[in-house]
């Protein structure tokens, strides 16, 4: 059985980055697709982006692209997720999910990590 | 990117009451939706996936149906743990699109 283990929660400064890490376990890292999703405070789910091994190619959410990178180091199977120029409506939980192949149907995930932009 | 409109975005029932939530697509999706339950403080459960196939492990009171672009999870008789959050989400297309979510809540 596939688990997703993400890292624990962070508090950062405006304008500075974070980098979230995803760790499976239990399956083969370069065969399913990795999402980030993110849910701030009292509010609803929100694609980010995502990567596939298999194809190598990684796909963002508009309103991310140039500030979001995710990435995946197989020789750990640890897909990461890295947010640049932080700002307070960046305050959420971030959450990562695999994907049930050959869907895009996220089946599990990882336990989120929030993230909390204050100065 | 398509636009998933979530109806309604809440409601409260009764333990053993029929439920049935909506999503309409802005344009055609064919199949690809999946309907999700998230409760407070964890991670959301994947219920169904394909707009009417039920996820392994998930009770057989959750359904799921599609017609052009709309598409609906029914839960055929409501059970106390069935009291969350769900949302939609299309995987037709990238940017992936959420449903504004439905709480379902205890009348």
């Amino acid at each position: 059985q596939v688990q997703l283990v993400q890292s624990g929660a962070e508090v950062k400064k405006p304008g500075s980055s974070v980098r979230v890490s995803c760790k499976t376990s239990g399956g083969t890292f370069s065969s399913f697709a990795i999402t980030w999703v993110r849910q701030a405070p009292g509010q609803g789910l929100e694609w980010m982006g995502g990567l596939n091994p298999i194809f190598r190619t990684t796909n963002y959410a508009q309103r991310f692209q140039g500030r979001l990178t995710i990435t995946a180091d197989e020789s750990t199977s640890t897909a990461y997720m890295e947010l640049n120029s932080l700002r307070s409506e960046d305050t959420a939980v971030y959450y990562c999910a695999k994907a049930r192949s050959p869907t895009l149907a996220f089946d599990i995930w990882g336990q989120g990590t929030m993230v909390t932009v204050s100065s | 990117a398509i636009q998933m409109t979530q109806s309604p975005s809440s409601l409260s029932a009764s333990v053993g009451d029929r439920v049935t939530i909506t999503c309409r697509a802005s344009q055609g999706i064919r199949n690809d939706l999946d309907w999700y339950q998230q409760k407070p403080g964890k991670a959301p459960k994947l219920l169904i996936y394909d707009a009417s196939t039920l996820q392994s492990g998930v009770p057989s009171r959750f359904s799921g149906s599609a017609s052009g672009t709309d598409f609906t999870l029914t839960i055929s008789s409501l059970q106390p743990e069935d009291f969350a959050t769900y949302y939609c989400l299309q995987d037709y297309t990238y940017p992936l699109t959420f449903g504004g979510g439905t709480k379902v809540e205890i009348k």
